[in-house]
């Protein structure tokens, strides 16, 4: 059972399209993080959002935390080929443990 | 490079083995975590570790597996009488404190394949 879900699991999408990605629960989370992962590599963290509604922006990427802290979206704007990668997210529901979704694939042609 | 390192970066077991896997956090990072990834999945938690201590091992199977972190030299993740099932990559991750906000900073981790 995964206790988060996130969706769309691949996304193939051409160089300066806009792109969501979502990451849904039923469980409420203290926090929640945003990771990008190449082939080969550890996760690299983005972003984390912490208050019901919070709205962060990097650059091209906004993220968002749902008002019940129960979801997150991840928006990219003009999408390049280095943002290719997998994107995880992971909820933190009581002392330093985290729970990360399956991951989204995002493949960005030039 | 002040990273997290983890080696080796590959190992490779026959079933029956055993595989050590190691992980030095940041400079000044006393927390370490470990998580176990399948191909196309996301990271799922073994256990937490303070200096000389597990903090919590939820994660990790009862058997076959343990984790220490000793004072001095780096964690060790050892997994005993290796199966197929436990080819995957495994993941270390430190953080300067403890905390539901504090960042984990991720090694490039180590790819077990049991033959």
């Amino acid at each position: 059972t995964q206790l988060l879900e996130q969706s769309p699991q691949f996304l193939s999408i051409q160089e300066g399209e806009n792109l969501t990605v979502y990451c849904n629960s039923s469980s409420v989370f203290s926090s929640l993080q945003w990771y990008r992962q190449e082939p080969g590599e550890g996760p690299v963290l983005l972003v984390t959002v912490v208050t019901g509604g919070e709205v962060k922006k990097l650059k091209r990427l906004t993220f968002q935390f749902g008002d019940a802290r129960k979801d997150s979206s991840l928006h990219i704007t003009a999408a390049q080929p280095g943002d290719t990668g997998l994107y995880l997210c992971a909820g933190a529901t009581n002392f330093n443990k985290f729970y990360f979704g399956s991951g989204t694939k995002l493949n960005v042609k030039p | 490079n002040a990273g997290v390192m983890q080696n080796p970066r590959h190992l490779v077991r026959r079933r029956g083995q055993e595989a050590r896997l190691r992980c030095s956090p940041m400079k000044g990072h006393s927390h370490v975590y470990w998580y176990r990834q399948l191909p196309e999945e996301g990271l799922k938690f073994m256990v937490y570790l303070q200096k000389e201590n597990i903090i919590d091992e939820s994660g990790m199977p009862k058997e076959r597996f343990s984790a220490e972190f000793p004072k001095e030299g780096p964690s060790i993740l050892r997994i005993q009488q290796v199966v197929r099932g436990d080819s995957a990559a495994y993941f270390c991750a430190s953080s300067l404190a403890g905390g539901l906000q504090e960042t984990q900073y991720f090694g490039p981790g180590t790819r077990l394949l049991v033959l």
